[in-house]
């Protein structure tokens, strides 16, 4: 099935650092997502992103929808230990169809 | 308000057999998604239901069917099971169907196929 690129595949840091994570496609996108999954559960939706060049925060969470539309990045400042589990950034293609393209996720561990 | 409810938690299914898994979107949501999550393929879109109606499907094969009843509930069915198969199965669920009301996940079924 089609992907979206995700980098990093995994990240352990120290508690209080910032992390930087992003999403490309070869396709544009009309909508970026960042979600999180915790295991045992399903994602949880952090920002969404509608416009290209859009910049979004969420508490110690940002966003950005890239101006080209094929690429997002998420960062997330002074992590803390709940912080841990694995982003995942989405993209819907134009055409208001509702079928998500995924990434693979960034799997974050935090060291306290 | 509750969140999206899946049932069962957890399925174990031999090859060749069928099954059926539920999903109770948040009250006033119509709309609802089954995505189909594993290691190495991540998340992969299903189906998309809305008033009863399948608005988009993905590349899977005839097996996996859905359906959506009048109180926006949600079944899909998977039959003539394969190995591959083994996945957790998400649902979401949103207030409607354009393209910024953001998906509402529940907490999966875990199929299991031997």
């Amino acid at each position: 099935g089609q992907q979206l690129n995700q980098s990093p595949q995994s990240m352990f840091i120290q508690e209080g650092e910032d992390v930087s994570m992003n999403c490309t496609s070869s396709s544009i996108f009309n909508t970026w997502l960042w979600y999180k999954q915790d295991p045992g559960e399903g994602p949880v939706l952090l920002i969404a992103l509608y416009k290209a060049g859009e910049l979004t925060s969420n508490g110690r969470l940002t966003a950005q929808f890239g101006i080209t539309r094929k690429d997002s990045f998420l960062n997330i400042s002074a992590s803390i230990p709940s912080d841990v589990g694995i982003y995942f950034c989405a993209g819907q293609p134009a055409g208001n169809n509702r079928k998500l393209i995924w990434g693979l996720g960034t799997s974050l561990a935090v060291n306290p | 308000k509750a969140g999206v409810t899946q049932t069962p938690r957890y399925l174990i299914k031999t090859r060749g057999q069928q099954v059926t898994l539920s999903c109770s979107p948040i009250s006033g949501h119509r709309s609802v998604s089954w995505y189909q999550q594993t290691p190495g393929q991540g998340l992969q879109f299903l189906f998309e239901y809305f008033s009863e109606t399948q608005r988009n499907k993905g590349n899977f094969p005839g097996r996996f069917s859905g359906r959506q009843f009048s109180n926006s509930r949600s079944e899909m069915n998977v039959s003539t099971l394969e190995l591959g198969d083994s996945a957790l199965y998400l649902c979401a669920s949103s207030p409607d169907s354009s393209y910024n009301s953001p998906l509402h996940f529940g907490n999966g079924t875990r199929l299991t196929v031997t």
